[in-house]
């Protein structure tokens, strides 16, 4: 079965400083990878997403992620954040077997950007 | 514009009472998530639909139902024998293309 590991709860990072937000997963398959965001009191909304090809991801915001098969891990990173970067972000992994339809969602990495 | 609609927003209900969330969508997806959102738990999935007329339980449907007779509309309902109600709802739909979840805004349900 599979299963992600978000293991920082809270992350605080000083405005224009950079930031990675660690994501690891276990699947005895291939699989697809995602990051989302989360303000506050609202839905979730797609950062970007591995489902094949190029390991290393960009996606909105400026926010971009690396696939790395061997450590089994998909970690978010920003050169630089924003005030407007602080929110809730959850890493998400799905196996790519056919028949398997279910999205797992990682606990969230809280981050918070200090002026 | 094309999108997820949950409603309501925000819900109270006395415990034992049933209640049911609504969760509407015009993207033409064929696939509808329910997921539950507790503090420092992440997001657990309740029941998910890929076809109208089918459905499947997630990893914590125990307490809830849920219907797929159209393939716009997926609502849940958290029955009394739900022992923790008191959550924030979240639906989603996906088209199998590319597996990326599409969320509504969500609703708070409190049980006093």
């Amino acid at each position: 079965a599979q299963s992600v590991t978000q293991l920082d709860s809270q992350v605080p990072v000083f405005e224009e400083a950079p930031v990675e937000l660690r994501c690891n997963y276990s699947s005895s398959v291939s699989v697809y990878l995602f990051w989302y965001v989360q303000y506050p009191n609202q839905g979730l909304q797609l950062l970007l997403k591995y489902l094949s090809g190029s390991t290393l991801v960009k996606g909105i915001n400026g926010f971009e992620a690396e696939f790395n098969k061997s450590q089994t891990s998909f970690h978010l990173r920003k050169p630089s954040v924003h005030i407007s970067d602080t929110a809730e972000y959850f890493c998400a992994v799905k196996e790519s077997n056919f028949g398997n339809e279910k999205l797992t969602f990682g606990t969230g990495t809280r981050l918070t950007i200090i002026p | 514009d094309g999108g997820i609609t949950q409603s309501p927003k925000y819900l109270f209900r006395k415990e034992g009472q049933n209640v049911t969330l609504s969760c509407e969508q015009n993207l033409n997806h064929d696939a509808m998530y329910w997921y539950r959102q507790d503090p420092g738990q992440g997001l657990r999935l309740i029941y998910y639909s890929q076809i109208v007329n089918d459905f499947q339980k997630g990893d914590i449907a125990e307490g809830y139902s849920v219907s797929r007779e159209k393939k716009e509309s997926f609502p849940l309902t958290v029955t009394s024998a739900q022992k923790n109600p008191t959550a924030f709802y979240l639906c989603a739909s996906s088209p199998r293309t590319s597996w990326e979840l599409f969320f509504g805004e969500g609703s708070r349900l409190t049980v006093l």
